[in-house]
């Protein structure tokens, strides 16, 4: 069975500061996709980044990078110079043959 | 591109009773859509697995005859919840994934507040 595990329920950070969300994960296969997701207070799911297990390299989206490590099974998220409108949700994801694993999310706070 | 909305946001029902909510693709067409569960402060579960023109794929310990899903086209899932109770009170969302896109590719609806009085 899949599991998603996130140790930190809630983080906070000063805006303009970077903030790394742990993730780790437990999976037999070896072909798998992993994701972050935000939520802000309006419940929208939102796609932060997406990251290929075949691939090596991390996956970057402007702020938002990651720190995938295949044998470690961990995936964390680092966001860079933190905005007030990245106070979310964060929600680490699995997916393989055709399910999404959701881990417990981690709250973050950007304070001003 | 690749909006899905959910149909009603708000519901609030007496217990005993059933109700609907709706999930659509509105620019595209998606072969599955997913339904999940979240309780407060808790993460997503999923619930059930459905494919245009197919039954649903339940989770297990998701009562298929409780949470009726039907995926009558390729933009519309319904969920229905039957003779609902106060414990079915919860946040539901759907997920869309678009016909001619990889497998890990998934749009949100922005989720229904289900309240069982």
């Amino acid at each position: 069975a899949q599991t998603v595990t996130q140790s930190q329920p809630e983080m906070s950070v000063q805006e303009a500061e970077t903030v790394t969300l742990s993730c780790t994960y437990d999976t037999s296969e070896n072909n798998y996709y992993l994701f972050w997701y935000k939520q802000p207070p309006s419940r929208q799911m939102i796609l932060v980044i997406r990251q290929e297990a075949y691939k090596q390299q991390n996956a970057t989206e402007n702020r938002f990078s990651v720190n995938f490590q295949k044998a470690a099974k961990s995936f964390s998220l680092k966001i860079s110079d933190s905005q007030l409108g990245d106070t979310a949700m964060y929600f680490c994801a699995f997916m393989n043959f055709n399910k999404f694993y959701f881990g417990s999310g981690t709250k973050l706070n950007v304070k001003p | 591109g690749a909006v899905v909305s959910q149909h009603p946001s708000r519901v609030i029902c007496k217990s005993g009773t059933s109700v609907k909510i709706e999930c659509r693709s509105l620019d595209f067409q998606a072969t599955t859509m997913f339904w999940y569960r979240q309780f407060p402060k808790k993460s997503l579960m999923l619930m059930a697995t459905s494919n245009e023109g197919s039954k649903a794929t339940y989770e297990q310990g998701v009562e298929k005859d409780k949470f009726l899903i039907n995926h009558a086209s390729l933009t519309l899932s319904t969920l229905t919840v039957t003779s609902a109770h106060p414990e079915d009170s919860s946040f539901y969302i759907c997920s869309a994934r678009p016909r001619d896109r990889g497998p890990y590719e998934q749009y949100f609806g922005p989720g229904t507040r289900l309240t069982v009085t």
